[in-house]
């Protein structure tokens, strides 16, 4: 079984500092890692991935996350906050596994971001 | 770009009704899922669909729900007799392919039981 968790239900910055989201997951192989962007009344955007390959994956809207095995993290990052930065933030795992089918996605519970004028 | 569309964007209905959500995924998508958020809580996986058969389902897709993909467009979520707990927003997605393929989301129905 795979979990996700996400650390803080709300993160408030000002505009122009550094954002960072935590996610932390639980899984019995490397999974893949998500985080998608939730603007009110919208569905779910996918922000960015990691898959396989280089541990730093570099998103839309100047969003990056580092995939760290050893921590069993994927934390979101962004250099500098904008108010259009405003939204509910998911990370989200699905399992590597062989074989079709379709994998659910797991996701953490959400961190609202707030950005402070 | 593409996009999954889901209707109605808000269904209100009484407890005990049969209801049944639509999503049209993106075209030449092979794989079709069911979320549901309860409001302030997080997105929880219902169902996975590949092959005109159900790949994955959670303990929250019991009899009560079912999914079908009457044509080769459209994709639905039917609650036969609806609870109050049923009440969610219910976002369907697609992906191209397994494996890691990220899913893409419409914008959600909201359902209002009763």
């Amino acid at each position: 079984a795979q979990s996700v968790t996400q650390l803080g239900s709300h993160v408030s910055v000002s505009e122009g500092a550094l954002v960072l989201l935590r996610c932390n997951y639980s899984s019995s192989v490397p999974p893949y890692l998500f985080w998608y962007v939730q603007y009110p009344n919208q569905g779910l955007q996918l922000l960015l991935k990691y898959t396989t390959g280089a541990t730093l994956v570099k998103g839309i809207n100047g969003f990056e996350a580092e995939f760290k095995k050893s921590e069993t993290s994927f934390h979101l990052t962004k250099p500098s906050a904008h108010m259009s930065d405003a939204a509910e933030y998911f990370c989200a795992v699905s399992a590597r596994h062989s074989g079709g089918g379709a994998d659910g996605l797991t996701f953490g519970k959400g961190t609202h971001l707030i950005i402070q004028p | 770009e593409p996009e999954v569309t889901q209707t109605p964007s808000h269904q209100v209905t009484q407890m005990g009704q049969e209801v049944i959500l639509r999503c049209v995924p993106i075209s030449n998508h092979l794989y079709f899922y069911w979320y549901r958020q309860i409001l302030g809580q997080k997105v929880e996986f219902l169902v996975s669909f590949y092959n005109n058969e159900i790949s994955e389902k959670s303990e929250i897709f019991d009899d009560q729900f079912s999914v079908e993909r009457p044509d080769g467009s459209n994709f639905t979520l039917k609650i036969r007799s609806t609870k109050l707990e049923d009440s969610a927003m219910y976002f369907c997605a697609s992906s191209d392919r397994a494996g890691g393929s990220p899913l893409h989301f419409g914008n959600g129905t909201r359902l209002t039981v009763t």
